[in-house]
This record gives C-alpha cells, sequence and structure tokens, in this order.
C-alpha cells in the first residue's frame, strides 16, 4: 500500500493564481482531511469529508475548496492565491467514528508570493 | 482562546533521563485523545491514543485527567532517536474535527 500520497512536494505560486493539490489514499478510509501547519500555530483542519459526496468545513476553510468523488482523492483547491496561505498542507486520512489514527501524507510545502 | 495549548520547549534532557510532556485542552466535550510525533520536515505519526485508565507502550506512558481536562505523555530513559515534536491532538463532538497542539520540541543529548 502507498498510504495517503500528495502532489506536487513543493509549489510556488504568484497572489492570485488558482491551483489544486492532489491527495489519494488506498486504505479505503472514509474519513480524510486538509491542514495547514505554520510556525507557531500548530496543524489547523481546513476541510474534511467523511465519505464521497460528503464534505464540510473545518477551522479554517476561506479561500480553500474541496470535493470527493470517490473514496480514494481529495483535492484541495485554492482559488486566488494570497501570500497568507504559504504555509504547508497536509492530507490524512483514517476510518470514520470513534478514537482512530489518522495517517498522514508526506505534505505539499507552499509559497505564495 | 485555544482548544489545545501545550508548552513549545523546547526541552534538551540528556540520554536516559525521564521528560514529561503535558497539554491542556478547553473544551469538556473533548471525547479522543491521542499524541503524535512529527520529525522535522515530516508528516506526524501516532504515537499512542490515550486512554481514561492511562496506558503504556514500553518507555512511554500517557494519562488523561477529564476532570482538570489535560493530559501528559512521560518518556523514560530518553534515547537520541526520541528528538522530535511531540503532538497533542484532540477529538470533540461527533468527531470529525481533530485539534492540534502547537507541539512540544524535545531534543535528546548525548
Amino acid at each position: 500500500n502507498a498510504g495517503v500520497t500528495q502532489t506536487p512536494k513543493f509549489q510556488v505560486l504568484k497572489t492570485g493564481q488558482s491551483m489544486t493539490l492532489q491527495c489519494a489514499q488506498d486504505m479505503n478510509h472514509e474519513y480524510m482531511s486538509w491542514y495547514r501547519q505554520d510556525p507557531g500555530m500548530g496543524l489547523r483542519l481546513i476541510h474534511y469529508s467523511v465519505g464521497a459526496g460528503i464534505t464540510d468545513q473545518g477551522e479554517v476553510p476561506n479561500g480553500y475548496n474541496v470535493s470527493r468523488s470517490t473514496t480514494e482523492d481529495f483535492p484541495l483547491r485554492l482559488l486566488s492565491a494570497a501570500p497568507s496561505q504559504t504555509s504547508v498542507y497536509f492530507c490524512a486520512s483514517s476510518y470514520s467514528g470513534g478514537p482512530r489514527e489518522q495517517y498522514f501524507g508526506p505534505g505539499t510545502r507552499l509559497t505564495v508570493t | 482562546r485555544k482548544e489545545v495549548e501545550q508548552d513549545p520547549g523546547p526541552f534538551n534532557v540528556p540520554e536516559g533521563a525521564t521528560v514529561a510532556f503535558n497539554c491542556t485542552y478547553s473544551n469538556s466535550a473533548s471525547q479522543s485523545f491521542f499524541w503524535y510525533r512529527q520529525d522535522c520536515r515530516k508528516e506526524p505519526k501516532l504515537l499512542m491514543s490515550v486512554y481514561s485508565s492511562g496506558n503504556e507502550d514500553g518507555r512511554f506512558t500517557a494519562q488523561l485527567n477529564r476532570a482538570s481536562q489535560y493530559i501528559s505523555l512521560l518518556i523514560r530513559d530518553s534515547k537520541l532517536s526520541d528528538s522530535a515534536t511531540y503532538l497533542c491532538v484532540v477529538n470533540i463532538g461527533t468527531g470529525n474535527q481533530f485539534y492540534f497542539g502547537t507541539g512540544t520540541s524535545l531534543t535528546v543529548i548525548p
């Protein structure tokens, strides 16, 4: 199993550009989520999904869109990049319900200039 | 107010030392608790879940105090390989939102 994969590993965008961060998992997990990690802030939940066709907002959803058309994939779209979105983005997946381990992808390091 | 608060450290301890980290959470509806480990520029990985009765995994012991709303992690006989950032994680309500602390940095010195 590849686990959770993310592409790209690194990205530089100019302000106003849009892009999609890709996330895929091969563990048949129902739950998938996106976090951003900034110095001194810890990981903050952006959006999450409990299954195909179901998404919901997390703690910091503004400026990001998600969709979940399949169990495996959960892309994160930046609509119009801003310097405040410079961060490390992690995708995670797990089974749904109760206490459970989240498995994280390797992260995407995004810089917006 | 942050949902989860941790002392960021850094903690610098000699090999073989015992070190303890604490984490407080603000929401009494919190249901599940975890410690994750994150190595520099890597993704977080689960170290251990924290159960109400406390639990131990080798050199690591986790405790939960619901009355005071804090969890702790004790590392005995520290190894160089324990150097990392330790993240406290809390799951609230329906179980779909996880809140992470900012992490506590540990460096074990030879």
